[in-house]
């Protein structure tokens, strides 16, 4: 079955402290994508990022980056410096590479950064 | 405008009532699809769609239909609503399969009185 958790419901940091939201997947497909979508106050879904399986790369745009781990089958998702835009919640999502072209959503993490 | 649009933005109706949410968009995007988005379940999948007149069921059908006739619209219909109904519906569409992001549209409030 593919599954992806997100186990922190809300994380609540002051400006400036970095934050790491963690998204852990199961799957037993050996091509995938992973993806991280940020959702602001203001309701619509932003695309933050897709990583393929293949690319274990650590990935870096600005104050964000990624860590993609196969080993621990982990996608985390860091915030350097945190800004009180950045409060929003943050989804990942898997998606399979056959039979299917849905997006498998975690359930969101909350992150309220307070001045 | 270009983007991915939907309409109404905002909606109550009554149980039993039919209504249809409107989803459009214009980057000719192959791809599109309805999830449903709820407190304590993220977003899940309800239809999505390959190509013009091509639809398939996505994780949570029932009580929903689609259609696209045209590659760029991709209406939802409650066919009878009912309180369970209530939420938060997006639109999305992607340029292709599986690599491809999906951007979303701005969302559908539904409540279901």
């Amino acid at each position: 079955a593919q599954k992806v958790t997100q186990a922190q419901t809300e994380i609540s940091v002051v400006e400036k402290e970095d934050v790491t939201l963690d998204c852990v997947y199961e799957t037993r497909d050996t091509t995938y994508y992973l993806f991280w979508y940020k959702q602001p106050p203001s309701g619509e879904l932003v695309f933050l990022i897709r990583r393929n399986s293949f690319d274990e790369q650590n990935e870096i745009s600005g104050r964000y980056s990624w860590n993609f781990q196969k080993s621990t089958s982990s996608f985390n998702f860091t915030i350097t410096a945190s800004q009180v835009v950045d409060s929003a919640v943050y989804f990942c999502a898997l998606r399979r590479t056959y039979n299917t072209d849905k997006l498998i959503f975690g359930t969101g993490t909350r992150l309220q950064v307070f001045p | 405008d270009a983007g991915i649009t939907q309409s109404p933005r905002y909606k109550i109706t009554e149980t039993g009532r039919q209504v249809t949410l409107m989803c459009h968009q214009t980057w000719s995007h192959s791809y599109m699809f309805w999830y449903r988005q709820d407190l304590g379940h993220g977003l899940r999948l309800i239809y999505y769609s390959a190509a013009a007149d091509i639809t398939d069921k996505g994780e949570v059908p029932d009580g929903y239909v689609v259609s696209r006739s045209k590659t760029e619209n991709f209406p939802l219909t409650l066919e009878s609503a009912t309180r369970s109904q209530t939420s938060v519906y997006f639109c999305a569409s992607s340029a292709g399969q599986f690599r491809h992001e999906q951007y979303f549209g701005p969302g559908t409030r539904l409540t279901v009185t």
